[in-house]
């Protein structure tokens, strides 16, 4: 199946620092999402990208959809203690299809 | 609540037996995907199920199985339980899967 490497794996981050991770992928996706989970929990969706280049935020995150369709990128503005979670990148090739999803960024933010 | 619903949120079982978790999509949501999560593990796809029919089959193992009815829940069989098996299961479902995956909560399941 495809590959989709998230880096980077862990992060430490003080509250308040932002907060920067991406996403690549071997093959062109028409379709970025980005989801958290947190711990015990199921992942829920962020932030969904449909176009080459579109930039999307939520609140303080915004994610990118890369130019060259094989990678996404997700910012996180002035953390803060509930951002503490596992961030998973997602992609397809075409609607309809599976998305495939990412290792995954587990973020820790001290306080 | 995200609409997807999956029983039992705990389950713990013994080596050799066979448990069954249940998944109800979100209304409206033809596809169910089940994932298997690990202990600080990614989101590993088992397999997809569109209204009743299989439609994508990931590292599923031949002592799992799964279907789905056609109320379009859905049910994860796994035998012959080991050790390793213990694990978060995920159930997700879509619609035509433009807007992402809608998760349950997920069912953990401890194998001693």
């Amino acid at each position: 199946g495809q590959q989709l490497n998230q880096s980077p794996q862990s992060m430490f981050i003080q509250e308040g620092e932002d907060v920067s991770m991406n996403c690549t992928s071997s093959s062109i996706f028409n379709t970025w999402l980005w989801y958290k989970q947190d711990p015990g929990e199921g992942p829920v969706l962020l932030i969904a990208l449909y176009k080459a280049g579109e930039l999307t935020s939520n609140g303080r995150l915004t994610a990118q959809f890369g130019i060259t369709r094989k990678d996404s990128f997700l910012n996180i503005s002035a953390s803060i203690p509930s951002d503490v979670g596992i961030y998973f990148c997602a992609g397809t090739t075409n609607t309809g299809n599976q998305f495939y999803f990412g290792t995954g960024t587990s973020l820790t933010v001290i306080p | 609540d995200s609409g997807v619903t999956q029983t039992p949120k705990h389950l713990i079982t013994a080596t050799g037996q066979r448990v069954t978790l249940r998944c109800s999509p979100r209304s409206g949501d033809l596809s169910v995907y089940w994932y298997q999560q690990s202990l600080d593990q990614g989101l590993q796809f088992l397999i997809q199920y569109y209204n009743g029919e299989e439609r994508a089959k990931g590292n599923i193992l031949e002592r799992f199985s799964a279907q789905q009815f056609p109320d379009l829940h859905s049910e994860l069989n796994l035998s012959s339980l080991e050790l390793g098996d213990s694990a978060l299961y995920f159930c997700a479902s879509s619609d035509r899967g433009d807007y992402g995956y809608t998760f349950g909560s997920g069912t953990r399941l401890t194998v001693v």
